[in-house]
């Protein structure tokens, strides 16, 4: 399948610094990117949506301002969690699928850590 | 997007073969089922998808049935490796569909 990369792996953040999260799809052209939050023995949960060039869509309760994400290309996508907080603190996963719109591929996820 | 219900756990014993049910009564015409894993501390992995025909593929089998409303996902000879949770999920096969995640079957391959 296709792959999708996701940079960097684990971060450990001071509480009300900004962190940058990477997602590249590495052999194909990813037009819409997922970004996914998991929190320990719970199910992913879906932030938001993002088309190449366009804004991306929030999800209720997702605070964009908080949670910025940029798809400047076809092939990256990054998520910023800004003034970070001990609760920001989760799994963080994307996703990306192309233009045949068929199955989406998922990054290995980073583990972010605000202390 | 349709709901999906699944068992919360499930065992299976190493070289038998796992099967995974998921329910979804309410999904619409089209709709298609989608096949997930998560292995601990990883981003999810395509298992396979399907809208009504049975699907197989070098992973696993689905078997849709003829109404629809629920589905199995076959692992035919499961490895400790196999050891995940399995999420299945209904989306509309359009531009920019989202896949929403439920609570999946964590399935625990036994030696």
């Amino acid at each position: 399948g296709a792959v999708v990369s996701q940079h960097p792996s684990r971060v450990i953040c001071k509480s009300g610094t900004s962190v940058k999260i990477e997602c590249r799809s590495l052999d194909f052209q990813a037009t819409t990117m997922f970004w996914y939050r998991q929190f320990p023995k719970q199910s992913l949960m879906l932030m938001a949506t993002s088309n190449e060039g366009s804004k991306a869509t929030y999800e209720q309760g997702v605070e964009k301002d908080k949670f910025l994400i940029n798809h400047a290309s076809l092939t990256l996508s990054t998520l910023t969690v800004t003034s970070a907080h001990p609760e920001d603190s989760s799994f963080y996963i994307c996703s990306a699928r192309d233009r045949r719109n068929t199955e989406a591929f998922f990054g290995q996820g980073t583990r972010l850590t605000v202390v | 997007d349709a709901k999906t219900t699944q068992p919360t756990s499930m065992d299976c014993a190493e070289g038998r073969a796992a099967n995974l049910p998921c329910n979804h009564s309410t999904i619409s015409g089209n709709e298609y089922v989608y096949w997930y894993r998560q292995i601990h501390s990883q981003g999810p992995q395509y298992i396979i998808h399907g809208l009504k025909n049975n699907e197989t593929n070098e992973m696993a089998s689905l078997i849709i049935t003829e109404d629809r409303k629920s589905s199995t996902l076959i692992l035919p000879h499961a490895t400790l490796r196999d050891t995940a949770v399995y999420y299945c999920i209904v989306r509309v096969y359009n531009q920019g569909g989202k896949l929403i995640f439920g609570q999946g079957t964590e399935l625990s391959v036994k030696p």
